[in-house]
């Protein structure tokens, strides 16, 4: 069965700095997909971000960036020039993609803080 | 950015009591999901349904919870029977046929009394 682990429950940032978030993973497929969501304290639960693991190109949107590793099965988030809306839980995700059902397998968390 | 709808964003009821969660989901997306998120702990799936069926749920979704998608529009979540442990946020969320992202709506956070 896959899991997802994110080590770090905590993390600080200090406004307009750099931040990265980890995630580790593990599965036996080879075809799966990968999310960071955003969960602000209206607790929406907002994508961010998505990798496919067939892609050797690391995804970008924005101030958001991951580090893909697939052979250490991590999948880091940066968020460059951090802003104080950023302040949220964020969620790593994985997502196999074999069959109709699809359904997200969730890490725990990591609540970001942001200071201004 | 595609919109799911969830209702009620929150209810408070009796333990024992019914409860059904409302979910409008995005236009011909035609997979839905339920996750439950208890607070303070990981996000859990509970159920996935295509085609009008059930198509893998949880150890979460024992007999006290059902779906249904009763007009063929709405999605719903039904806890029979509710108890203390069922407090949580629930979310609705959606999927094209050939899609890869998983669209989330704003949640029902569910308290049990």
């Amino acid at each position: 069965a896959q899991t997802v682990t994110q080590s770090q429950p905590e993390m600080s940032v200090q406004e307009a700095e750099t931040v990265t978030l980890s995630c580790t993973y593990d599965t036996s497929e080879s075809d799966y997909y990968l999310f960071w969501y955003k969960q602000p304290p209206s607790r929406q639960m907002i994508l961010v971000i998505r990798q496919e693991a067939y892609k050797q190109q690391n995804a970008t949107e924005n101030r958001f960036s991951v580090n893909f590793q697939k052979a250490a099965k991590s999948f880091s988030l940066k968020i460059s020039d951090s802003q104080l809306g950023d302040a949220a839980m964020y969620f790593c995700a994985y997502r196999t993609n074999a069959g109709n059902n699809r359904k997200l397998i969730w890490g725990l968390g990591t609540s970001l803080a942001v200071n201004p | 950015e595609p919109e799911v709808t969830q209702t009620p964003s929150h209810q408070v009821t009796q333990m024992g009591q019914e409860v059904i969660l409302r979910c409008v989901p995005i236009s011909n997306h035609l997979y839905f999901y339920w996750y439950r998120q208890i607070l303070g702990q990981k996000v859990e799936f509970l159920v996935s349904f295509y085609n009008n069926e059930i198509s893998e749920k949880s150890e979460i979704f024992d007999d006290q919870f059902s779906v249904e998608r009763p007009d063929g529009s709405n999605f719903t979540l039904k806890i029979r029977s509710t108890k203390l442990e069922d407090s949580a946020m629930y979310f609705c969320a959606n999927r094209a046929s050939s899609g890869n992202t998983i669209y989330f709506g704003e949640g029902s956070w569910l308290t049990v009394v």
